[in-house]
């Protein structure tokens, strides 16, 4: 059973451009969410994806966008990047349905710079 | 909305000695409860987690009871190592889609 995988682990960016991440779920998960942990802070939901459906969105601006494959892996795109945008992303899977999940597994997250 | 609150850290604690990390929760109908351990430079690990009212999580020395009454899910270890060292993040789910809301965080350190 291979774990939840994210590329690239660390980039950086330069304000303005756009920036696609990626992540492989665990075996068996169909649902993938997608998480952004500034420095020293917790990290906050962006948005889920089930069945290659957005069904959930945390407080992100739509510059924040999404892709998840029939295989379940899934993109974080992030368009227009801000200074702001410099954090830790980390990619959770998880089985569950429509209606949500019971426990969510991380991958080791990439870092992302924006200068 | 829901919010977890977490005290704030660092804490720090000699090896042996016993750790508690308190952790209060504000959201509607009855979430589940987690505690995720996240070591320099890597994601998070689930410790452990109970889904109603009473339930006791465990893992590896490390508990937490669910406790609607106070709306607390405290962690606890007897015996701390240094290994045990890292950011501990309590967090709760609805179960919806609206993922996992986190605490800030508890930066841990165990001393020799």
């Amino acid at each position: 059973e291979t774990g939840v995988t994210q590329s690239p682990t660390h980039l950086i960016k330069t304000r303005g451009q756009q920036v696609t991440l990626r992540c492989s779920s665990q075996s068996g998960h169909n649902t993938v969410s997608w998480y952004q942990q500034a420095l020293g802070q917790g990290p906050q939901f962006i948005f889920q994806y089930y069945r290659e459906e957005e069904n959930g969105r945390g407080n992100f601006p739509p510059r924040f966008s999404g892709l998840q494959f029939p295989n379940y892996s899934s993109e974080l795109n992030v368009n227009a990047l801000e200074l702001d945008d410099s954090a830790l992303y980390l990619c959770a899977s998880s089985l569950g349905g429509a209606g949500g999940f019971t426990e969510a597994f991380f991958g080791q997250g990439t870092r992302l710079t924006v200068v | 909305g829901n919010s977890v609150t977490q005290m704030e850290g660092p804490v720090t604690l000699s090896e042996e000695a016993f750790l508690t990390i308190n952790c209060t929760y504000t959201a509607t109908g009855y979430p589940s409860l987690f505690w995720y351990v996240q070591y320099p430079g890597e994601g998070l690990q689930l410790l452990l987690k109970a889904t109603k009212a009473d339930d006791k999580g465990s893992n590896k020395g490390f508990e937490a009871t669910y406790r609607k009454e106070t709306t607390s899910f405290h962690l606890e270890k007897g015996s701390v190592q240094v290994s045990d060292s890292a950011v501990y993040f309590c967090a709760l789910s609805r179960g919806g889609a609206d993922g996992l809301t986190f605490g800030k965080g508890t930066h841990l350190i165990i001393q020799p």
